[in-house]
């Protein structure tokens, strides 16, 4: 089965840039979304089709893909920001998420 | 206002059966596809069932396959999850989710309800 591998935890000081990487075999040839979840909530699509961002969500985050990494890039991190972060993708039959990774802003 | 609403979750014991629910309100429910995603105590996201617009077309992830059963019914805007056979493992929060497309992913998520199999 198709496997996502994240980082478990990325740490970013306030202000500062903060990427979280996404592996999968030729993930490039796919279309990856990103997800924000905070404690106690469910999660939210930050990133759609690799790199687009829905309304309501920050200029500050950005996204890329090609070979075998997807990119979530948080610009400018701020606070708020703190959560856990999955990339996803679909593969033939079904979704696949990433293991999540832990932003902390120190 | 767009938004799904899951019920149902409980302690069941187990190899019990529970049904979940999902209510779709504030938009279209019959033109979108629909999913569960589960997600274990401390643990991340695992998808578990998509069902297309009409329902003809399901998929399950492996670790589900054979217990579990999606279906919906659009003249009532609700989505369910017939489980089957629990386990342990099964323990989790499940949130149903609106699909866009499989590129755009799952935009709209409810609060999740809780499922939790134990003697």
């Amino acid at each position: 089965s198709y496997e996502l591998t994240q980082p478990p935890s990325v740490s970013v000081s306030p202000g500062q840039t903060a990427s979280i990487t996404c592996s999968g075999d030729k993930l490039g040839d796919k279309y990856v979304c990103w997800y924000q979840q905070k404690p106690g909530q469910s999660p939210v699509v930050v990133i759609f089709q690799d790199t687009k961002r829905p309304s309501g969500i920050p200029e500050r985050f950005s996204g890329s893909n090609s070979g075998n990494t997807a990119t979530l890039t948080i610009s400018g991190t701020q606070a708020m920001d703190e959560a856990d972060y999955y990339c996803q993708a679909w593969d033939s039959r079904s979704y696949v998420f990433g293991t999540g990774t832990k932003v902390t802003v120190l | 206002e767009v938004e799904v609403v899951e019920s149902g979750g409980g302690l069941v014991q187990p190899g019990g059966s529970l049904r979940l629910s999902c209510a779709a309100s504030g938009f279209t429910f019959s033109v979108y596809e629909m999913n569960w995603v589960r997600q274990a105590p401390g643990k991340g996201l695992e998808w578990v069932s998509y069902i297309s617009r009409s329902g003809v077309t399901i998929f399950y992830a492996d670790s589900v396959k054979g217990r579990f059963t999606v279906s919906r019914d659009n003249t009532k805007k609700l989505l369910y999850l017939q489980m089957n056979s629990l386990r342990a493992e099964d323990t989790s929060v499940y949130y149903c989710a609106r699909e866009l497309s499989p590129e755009s992913g799952l935009d709209v998520w409810g609060q999740g309800t809780t499922v939790t199999v134990s003697s």
